[in-house]
């Protein structure tokens, strides 16, 4: 069954903490991915996406993922959070035309 | 301004009435969605649309209706049938091809008393 997995639901760190969030996914075939974030009160946005090529790709705000294909993992990173990254963030994977979305993670950043 | 609206933020509804959620796109995407997002379970697909006039079931279609009638509209009803219907419902929209992503709209919460 096509799946993605989040590991973490709820994240707390330290401002200048560094930040990596796990998303592994289950699904047939060519996989396009994304990270996608939800910021309190506000549209859930684009982070990064990647489709083919280098595998590490960087996307807004200083966060990147890197696409490990023998482990199913796109997982997240940041290497210093700043409070404003509070948010939620999903993990997802794309196919024919549908998307898969993950659980998300809630990260909070104390200042 | 190019975006997704969707109307309106909070909806109250008794208990066995339907119900439709409006989403309305001015980026002349080919593609729309409806979300359903509940906490800890992420976002749950419930019926898209790639073109005008065709629709599809998402995962969890059953108790929903949607039409496609003009490119820029995507209509979501609850019905009666849904048996867990107060949640938050997303909108998105996207161009036909699963390389671009998908743009969404601020959702709107209905809750069912």
């Amino acid at each position: 069954a096509q799946s993605v997995s989040q590991h973490n639901h709820h994240v707390i760190l330290s401002e200048a903490a560094s930040l990596e969030l796990g998303c592994n996914y289950s699904y047939g075939g060519t996989v396009n991915l994304f990270w996608y974030v939800q910021y309190p009160g506000q549209h859930l946005q684009l982070l990064l996406k990647y489709f083919s090529g280098d595998p590490l790709v960087k996307g807004i705000k200083g966060f990147e993922a890197e696409f490990i294909k023998s482990k199913f993992s796109f997982n997240l990173r940041k290497p210093s959070v700043q409070w404003s990254d509070t948010a939620e963030y999903f993990c997802a994977v794309s196919g024919t035309y549908k998307y898969i979305f993950g659980t998300g993670t809630r990260l909070k950043v104390l200042a | 301004d190019g975006g997704i609206t969707q109307s309106p933020k909070y909806l109250f509804r008794k208990e066995g009435q339907n119900v439709t959620l409006s989403c309305e796109q001015n980026l002349n995407h080919d593609a729309m969605y409806w979300y359903r997002q509940d906490p800890g379970q992420g976002l749950r697909l419930i019926y898209y649309s790639q073109i005008v006039n065709d629709f599809q079931k998402g995962d969890i279609a059953e108790g929903y209706s949607v039409s496609r009638e003009k490119k820029e509209s995507f209509p979501l009803t609850v019905t009666s049938a849904q048996k867990n219907p107060t949640a938050f419902y997303l909108c998105a929209s996207g161009q036909e091809s699963s390389y671009n992503e998908q743009f969404f709209g601020p959702g709107t919460r209905l809750t069912v008393l």
